[in-house]
């Protein structure tokens, strides 16, 4: 079985610009969650969705934005793309709440 | 608030020789702990989990560690590393059943010496 999707694996956006990437859960999985990964620290999380409905959300700007479809894959949206943008974004998928998360390899975001 | 401390930023060891990461967390309720490995350019692999019982917990690649509730630690073990060890490690934790919202650390690299 596939694991957790990303795409696209890098990209190099300038500031001010929008960016949308996105992420394919596991197959049976209906939860997923964002995270961002800013170089030499650990991850932050951005938001969960399970079942298309936002159940959390971290300490980030509404600038950030996602939503999950109805085949659970995801989109995250960063708007006004500043330079501390500038991270690893990481999707990881799950089954529902208490199981084990999946982590994809991640979107490599550079704001130039 | 919940908070994570890796104390160490980077670990250098020999092949062979035993390593322990070190992980405090500070929470005023029960929590689950987490390992996760990153290796260079990948995402992040679950090495163990702690969630009740045992306070020993064995994961993948021969790594152990051991949850003390008293001194709210989490330590990652392994008895003799390999080349192939060589990565970041990240301890995480979250309060009650959701495992979405975890707080992480700053991370570890293991760097091993030949």
């Amino acid at each position: 079985d596939a694991g957790v999707t990303q795409s696209p694996t890098h990209l190099i956006k300038t500031r001010g610009q929008q960016v949308t990437l996105r992420c394919s859960p596991i197959s049976g999985h209906k939860s997923v969650s964002w995270y961002q990964q800013v170089l030499g620290q650990g991850p932050q999380f951005i938001f969960q969705y399970y079942e298309k409905e936002e159940r959390g959300r971290g300490n980030f700007p509404d600038r950030f934005s996602a939503r999950q479809f109805p085949n659970y894959s995801s989109e995250l949206n960063v708007n006004a793309l500043l330079l501390g943008d500038s991270a690893l974004y990481l999707c990881a998928s799950s089954r529902g709440s208490g199981n084990t998360i999946y982590f994809g390899e991640g979107s490599w975001l550079t704001v130039v | 608030a919940q908070s994570v401390t890796q104390l160490d930023s980077q670990v250098p060891v020999f092949e062979e020789a035993p390593v322990e990461l070190r992980c405090n967390y500070s929470s005023s309720v029960s929590v689950y702990l987490f390992w996760y490995v990153q290796y260079p350019n990948q995402g992040l692999q679950l090495l163990l989990k702690y969630l009740s019982g045992s306070t020993l917990v064995k994961g993948i690649n021969g790594f152990e560690a051991e949850f003390n509730k008293s001194q709210t630690s989490f330590h990652l073990r392994k008895p003799s590393v390999h080349i192939s060890d060589t990565a970041e490690y990240f301890c995480a934790v979250s309060e009650g059943e959701s495992n979405y919202q975890l707080i992480w650390g700053a991370g570890t690299k293991l760097i091993i010496k030949p």
